[in-house]
């Protein structure tokens, strides 16, 4: 059972204009959150990450917002800028008292296409 | 430069024979993971090692088996065990495995069985 879920497998936004990606989790253990960006044949990069205890975190044009309760969090880019299309994956982990927190577990993947 | 090196980038294999591919990372980093990717499938955990001389199977390590004898290196071999062995493979590692942190991911080798 997909424990990271990224429902949409696609999203096209105008160049400058904001861009949601979202992601759910069903995990409740789950206490670490990252978005990764992706382009084809490459390895994903590093974008932003956010625990738990927060429920926002800003880096430059990227956010990313934590809604526990909802198991939901998102990731908003502003302004969205050509550069930006590739493919954004979500990630977590969850923590293990006795033997460390968990590898990344991801979700499939959207693939942001921004037009200029 | 530091970073995380996987090689080669392509690589061919027939049918029923093992292959090793690479993995060596200069970031002094104790944790180290293998995932693989296929078309809309998002990545999944094969293999991953939190210390030197130690590894825990992921999600799908039937076919695969990995070692790490030494901390910069975690080698995986896909074994002829392995039925749908054709796929983009990533390595990846982080600072600690037992704490939050980002993991770093090397280039990736794509493998296709011939």
């Amino acid at each position: 059972d997909q424990q990271v879920k990224q429902n949409s497998p696609s999203l096209s936004v105008q160049e400058g204009r904001i861009s949601i990606l979202n992601c759910d989790y069903t995990n409740s253990m789950f206490d670490y959150f990252l978005w990764y960006k992706k382009y084809p044949a490459e390895g994903p990069t590093f974008l932003i990450s956010i625990s738990s205890i927060k429920d926002k975190n800003e880096d430059g044009r990227f956010t990313v917002f934590l809604n526990k309760s909802a198991k939901h969090l998102s990731l908003h880019i502003v302004p969205s800028q050509p550069g930006d299309s590739a493919v954004y994956f979500c990630a977590a982990s969850a923590k293990r008292y006795f033997s460390g927190n968990t590898p990344l577990v991801f979700g499939k993947g959207t693939r942001l296409s921004v037009i200029a | 430069d530091g970073g995380i090196t996987q090689s080669p980038k392509y690589l061919f294999r027939k049918e029923g024979q093992n292959v090793t591919l690479s993995c060596e990372q200069n970031l002094n980093h104790d944790a180290m993971y293998w995932y693989r990717q296929d078309p809309g499938q998002g990545l999944r955990l094969i293999y991953y090692s939190q210390i030197v001389n130690d590894f825990q199977k992921g999600d799908i390590a039937e076919g695969y088996s990995v070692s790490r004898e030494k901390k910069e290196s975690f080698p995986l071999t896909v074994t002829s065990a392995q039925k749908n062995p054709t796929a983009f493979y990533l390595c990846a590692s982080s600072i600690d495995g037992r704490v939050n942190t980002e993991a770093f991911f090397g280039q990736g080798t794509r493998l296709t069985v011939v």
